[in-house]
């Protein structure tokens, strides 16, 4: 089973500039997550997704980072404009279902460092 | 949103048995006790999940006692390959994944 795809693996932008994340979660799977790993931290979730619905996007830094799931699917993650503290791993995750109790496994994705100037 | 409390960092030698206990003194009657692994330069991996006494598979136990405010994690017979940062995550699975707080974590190292 092909595992949750990311890309790119690494980005270095200047500050001001603006940044794309691409994820491709696992077949069938329903649920979507955007993490935000800063370096010695755990990974903070910022948006949540269940087929191409938001489903909680409460710590998303809206005035600057944006996502979509068209067709509930793939994801795109944009940061813009960045800011030197947006410096992080961004993780993609899915899993079968968020909505529907019991056993909640995410798998995750390698994640996309990015690193501003 | 319930708060975990987890040793910052741990020490062990290859073939123990390591335990890492995990504090949540107001875990909610619907909440799960979720442990994942993370590697450098990878996204957290899976290792167990339970809501009430063990769970074990082929990787780990999972031990929760019966008032539930603790966990401990058993991974038998470490290698070295098990150094990693560990996560105790608790909340109701029905709901967002916000509540699901992975915290700073528990780094592991094994030691020849």
């Amino acid at each position: 089973e092909a595992g949750v795809a990311q890309s790119p693996r690494y980005k270095i932008i200047e500050k001001r500039q603006s940044v794309a994340f691409w994820c491709n979660p696992i077949s069938g799977h329903a649920t979507l997550y955007w993490y935000q790993q800063i370096l010695g931290q755990g990974p903070k979730l910022l948006i949540q997704f269940q087929n191409n619905g938001v489903v909680d996007d409460s710590q998303l830094p809206k005035d600057r980072f944006s996502a979509e799931r068209l067709k509930g699917v793939d994801s795109t993650l944009k940061i813009q404009p960045a800011k030197l503290e947006d410096s992080a791993v961004y993780l993609c995750a899915s899993s079968l279902t968020g909505l529907a109790g019991g056993r909640y496994e995410q798998y995750f994705g390698p994640g996309t460092r990015l690193t501003v100037t | 949103l319930a708060k975990t409390t987890q040793p910052i960092s741990m020490d062990s030698y290859e073939g123990q048995e390591v335990n890492i206990t995990c504090s949540h003194n107001n875990i909610a009657t619907n909440d799960y006790i979720t442990w994942y692994q993370q590697f450098p330069s990878q996204g957290p991996r899976f290792i167990i999940q339970g809501y009430k006494t063990k769970v074990t598979n082929e990787v780990a136990s999972l031990f929760i006692p019966a008032d539930r405010k603790s966990s401990t994690l058993s991974l038998p017979r470490v290698s070295l390959s098990d150094t990693a940062v560990y996560y105790c995550l608790v909340g109701d699975m029905g709901g967002s994944a916000r509540q699901l707080t992975f915290g700073s974590g528990t780094q592991l190292t094994v030691l020849p």
